[in-house]
């Protein structure tokens, strides 16, 4: 099974800042990854596929970068509904499976 | 405007068995893999099942193989996840996705989840 290590467990920035969140396989995915934000009482919803493509309605502010094991999305400017958990998800191998997420949070 | 309306979620005693429904509509229904994820309270996300367009392919997380059984009706637009022998660790909020046109095994569309307690 792949684990994916999501670094850090918590971001605390501040509107207007860059976000820069890590997902680390632990074997190579090539570019099968996936982000996904995550509100409270919310659905997941999908923001990258690919490792880099964007989703349809996804905000530019909002990219991804990476492949084999090290993969990196970003918020250029956060704005304030961006405050929410991310997950990333590989569809390499089978277990798919999800990172542990990362909780970017209003500083 | 894609919808996945989940069912069947509810308490059940351990041993015992459930059926999730999943209506689909807002898309061709026949043209997409589907695949159910499941999240315990206030932990993360993990995949449960894929079945693809036509029902030929069908995979399963370890944790549930050999008591969980996916379908899926094009006729009706439904996906269905029989669950049976559930354990406490069973409990969970289950989400049932809609794969990616281009990268199935990503879920770009998710329903609002139906909640399963497994408890004496």
């Amino acid at each position: 099974e792949i684990v994916l290590t999501q670094s850090p467990a918590t971001l605390s920035l501040s509107p207007g800042e860059r976000a820069t969140l890590s997902c680390t396989a632990s074997q190579s995915v090539s570019s099968y990854l996936a982000w996904y934000q995550q509100k409270p009482g919310q659905a997941p919803r999908l923001l990258i596929y690919d490792a880099s493509n964007r989703a349809t309605g996804i905000p530019a502010r909002f990219s991804g970068s990476g492949s084999g094991t090290d993969f990196s999305l970003t918020i250029s400017s956060l704005e304030p509904e961006d405050f929410a958990v991310y997950f990333c998800q590989q569809c390499s191998n089978r277990p798919l499976t999800f990172g542990g997420g990362t909780k970017v949070e209003i500083k | 405007e894609v919808q996945l309306l989940e069912s069947g979620g509810g308490l059940v005693q351990p041993g015992g068995s459930l059926r999730l429904s999943c209506a689909a509509s807002g898309f061709t229904f026949n043209s997409y893999a589907m695949s159910w994820v499941r999240q315990a309270p206030g932990k993360g996300l993990e995949w449960v099942s894929f079945i693809s367009v036509s029902g030929n392919s069908i995979y399963y997380a370890d944790s549930v193989k050999g008591r969980f059984t996916i379908s899926r009706d094009n006729s009706k637009n439904t996906v269905y996840l029989q669950m049976n022998s559930l354990r406490a660790e069973d409990t969970a909020l289950y989400y049932c996705t809609k794969g990616h046109s281009s990268a199935y095994y990503m879920f770009d569309y998710w329903g609002q989840g139906t909640l399963v307690t497994v408890s004496s």
